[in-house]
């Protein structure tokens, strides 16, 4: 079945920075590829997602890119803000067969005043 | 909000009890997922079900079963319950079509003592 890898699982970096999370996956047929944000003691929110049939997508600070081949995905949230501060889930998906959709372990982000 | 309707928020119970969590997807949504989150764990993938049958199954114990009903609400039933089945549960729900975006509910904390 699916598995999706995350990584790093925790990951400071200095308010204004850029933040990099990355993501594998095992299943070639996966096709849909969401991120969630989670913050402490709140259900999980979609932020973003991609599909197998575009490379990048951007919205705002947050951009998703999606290398097919090499079966990973990456999240890349520039000018960091306080509030970004959480936990980002990385997912993947077969959209159109069973749905399952699995999600990584997460990544805690931390914005460093 | 989200849609996705979760009842109890909270609930405390004795070890070797029963309980049953209630989730109610968005309107339309045919697809419903369950997940356990454990205190600083990520989302473990326990059961879905589109349109009242069961598509997919996670790691989900035998002491734990679910189903969809008719009018599309389910039901999380955990059973002999212990320490460890301690976490959060989310119900989340998807159109299970095109989009299959997957929206979560606020979740059920359960603690067991």
């Amino acid at each position: 079945g699916e598995n999706v890898e995350q990584h790093p699982s925790t990951l400071s970096v200095q308010e204004g920075d850029s933040a990099v999370i990355k993501c594998t996956y095992s299943d070639s047929a996966s096709n849909y590829f969401p991120w969630y944000k989670q913050e402490l003691g709140k259900r999980p929110q979609l932020i973003i997602d991609i599909r197998s049939n575009v490379g990048e997508k951007k919205d705002q600070r947050i951009a998703v890119t999606l290398n097919k081949t090499a079966k990973h995905f990456s999240l890349h949230i520039t000018e960091t803000q306080p509030e970004d501060s959480a936990v980002y889930f990385c997912a993947a998906s077969t959209r159109n067969r069973d749905d399952k959709i699995i999600f990584g372990k997460g990544t805690r982000l931390h914005i460093l005043p | 909000d989200s849609g996705v309707t979760q009842t109890p928020k909270h609930l405390i119970t004795a070890t070797g009890q029963r309980v049953t969590l209630r989730c109610s997807p968005r309107s339309g949504d045919l697809s419903v997922y369950w997940y356990q989150q454990s205190l600083d764990q990520g989302l473990q993938f326990l059961i879905q079900y589109y349109n009242g049958e069961e598509r997919a199954k996670g790691n989900i114990l035998e002491r734990f079963s679910a189903q969809q009903f008719p009018d599309l609400h389910s039901e999380l039933n955990l059973s002999s319950l212990e320490l460890g089945d301690s976490a959060l549960y989310f119900c989340a729900s998807s159109d299970g079509g095109a989009e299959n975006t997957i929206y979560f509910g606020e979740g059920s904390w359960l603690t067991v003592v």
